[in-house]
């Protein structure tokens, strides 16, 4: 398994402002991901966070809004850019140790963009 | 769209009954899990059953895979009021690493 810690774990921020999310693991992993979950709904997968490269973004989703860093193999960072109310939403990060291996998720982090 | 289909969207049931989720998907995967999400909170892994497997238990849930219909079935035994949340499936597609999530379930066992 692994053990995975996000912070902040909620904030509410005003609109035009940014946020930067981290993902710590308690171990190395090969994969990093950020899902987003908008009120009522299901998981959508932002973008796969690489190790010392580019993140690599799904359809929909841009590294300017959504810049992503990964400096090692335990840490991530995601940063909502000029957030707007649609923003508002729940950030998980998310790591496998292999290609068909369990997928854990942290606890999230609340985003309320008033 | 990301995601793969679910379905009901909702079930409430009595405690004591049985809960079925069904999961379908597009295309040829390498796994398939289930997670809840107890309301807000973050996911908790439930089971994965691989591509070449039909069937896993793990306690009251069974979990059946059908490749050929390209769908998957979460069944709860004996459900409790602890077990409403939301469920999810998610799949690895053939030739990807990418974990993509179904729309879910949100089941509602009533005490």
């Amino acid at each position: 398994s692994a053990v995975i810690s996000q912070k902040p774990s909620r904030d509410i921020c005003q609109r035009g402002t940014s946020l930067t999310i981290q993902c710590q693991v308690d171990s190395q992993v090969t994969m990093m991901f950020w899902y987003r979950q908008q009120p009522g709904q299901s998981l959508t997968l932002i973008a796969t966070a690489n190790q010392g490269s580019e993140a690599t973004y799904e359809s929909g989703f841009v590294i300017d809004k959504f810049p992503i860093s990964r400096p090692n193999l335990t840490f991530s960072t995601l940063t909502v850019s000029n957030m707007s109310p649609e923003d508002s939403s729940i950030y998980l990060c998310s790591v496998k140790r292999g290609v068909q291996e369990t997928q854990y998720f942290g606890p999230g982090t609340r985003l309320l963009v008033l | 769209s990301q995601q793969g289909e679910e379905d009901p969207q909702a079930l409430s049931i009595q405690e004591g009954e049985n809960a079925t989720m069904n999961c379908s998907y597009k295309t040829s995967i390498n796994n398939l899990q289930w997670y809840r999400q107890n309301s807000g909170r973050g996911l908790v892994h439930l089971i994965l059953i691989r591509s070449n497997e039909r069937e896993k238990h793990s306690g009251r849930l069974r979990v059946t895979l059908d490749t050929s219909k390209k769908s998957s079935s979460l069944l709860i035994t004996a459900s409790r009021a602890a077990d409403t949340a939301s469920y999810f499936c998610a799949t690895d597609h053939t030739g990807g690493f990418k974990t993509i999530f179904g729309a879910g379930t949100r089941l509602f066992v009533k005490a």
